[in-house]
């Protein structure tokens, strides 16, 4: 069964330092990995997705992520926090025989000023 | 602009009342997801559709009913028989069903039952 674990609820971290959000994947094929971004009352915006290739992945604002094949890991970083990255970041998987998205229950991350 | 939309983005409903969510995405994708989100619990699926008049059950399809008469528009009904339906619904849609295309979410309808 697919499955995406974000093992933090909460991340802090101060303004101008490296954030790292985690997540674990489990799917029975190949993983297609993505990262999406929700500020309050909103929807998800797309950050960056693996498809395969280069284990490290650039996206929006910043973000990049690292793929980990041996430890089924897509970690969301970046290299200096901004206060506006606050935000709930959600994880997630499909195989590449699947239907379905599968979500992580996500991890709030607060970046203090 | 192409994007999604849903409607309204705040309801309210009595209990024993249905109530319909509106989706509509002019962004010409195939397939449409309807979630439902509750703190701490991530999202969860619905409903989803991957191509007009047809659609499948989601992890948590009680309660709820939805169409997919035009491949714009994914309305989904909340219906009485669903237990606990105060939460925040979003609809996505992506490219295909099948693949690497991510989804794109609307703004969501926060469902209130009083």
């Amino acid at each position: 069964a697919q499955s995406v674990a974000q093992p933090e609820d909460q991340v802090n971290v101060a303004e101008g330092n490296p954030l790292t959000v985690k997540c674990t994947y489990s799917v029975s094929g190949n993983p297609y990995l993505f990262w999406y971004v929700q500020y309050p009352n909103r929807g998800l915006q797309f950050l960056l997705k693996y498809i395969t290739g280069d284990n490290l992945v650039k996206g929006s604002y910043g973000f990049e992520a690292e793929f980990n094949k041996s430890q089924t890991s897509f970690h969301l970083k970046k290299p200096s926090a901004l206060v506006s990255d606050s935000a709930l970041y959600f994880c997630a998987v499909r195989d590449n025989t699947g239907n379905q998205f599968y979500f992580g229950t996500g991890t709030s991350l607060t970046v203090i000023p | 602009d192409g994007g999604i939309t849903q409607s309204p983005k705040y309801l309210f409903r009595k209990e024993g009342q249905n109530v319909t969510l509106s989706c509509e995405q002019n962004l010409n994708h195939d397939a449409m997801y309807w979630y439902r989100q509750d703190p701490g619990q991530g999202l969860r699926l619905i409903y989803y559709s991957q191509i007009v008049n047809d659609f499948q059950k989601g992890d948590i399809a009680e309660g709820y009913s939805v169409s997919r008469e035009k491949k714009e528009s994914f309305p989904l009904t909340v219906t009485s028989a669903q237990k606990n339906p105060t939460a925040f619904y979003l609809c996505a849609s992506s490219i295909e069903s099948l693949g690497y295309n991510e989804q794109f979410f609307g703004p969501g309808t926060r469902l209130t039952v009083l």
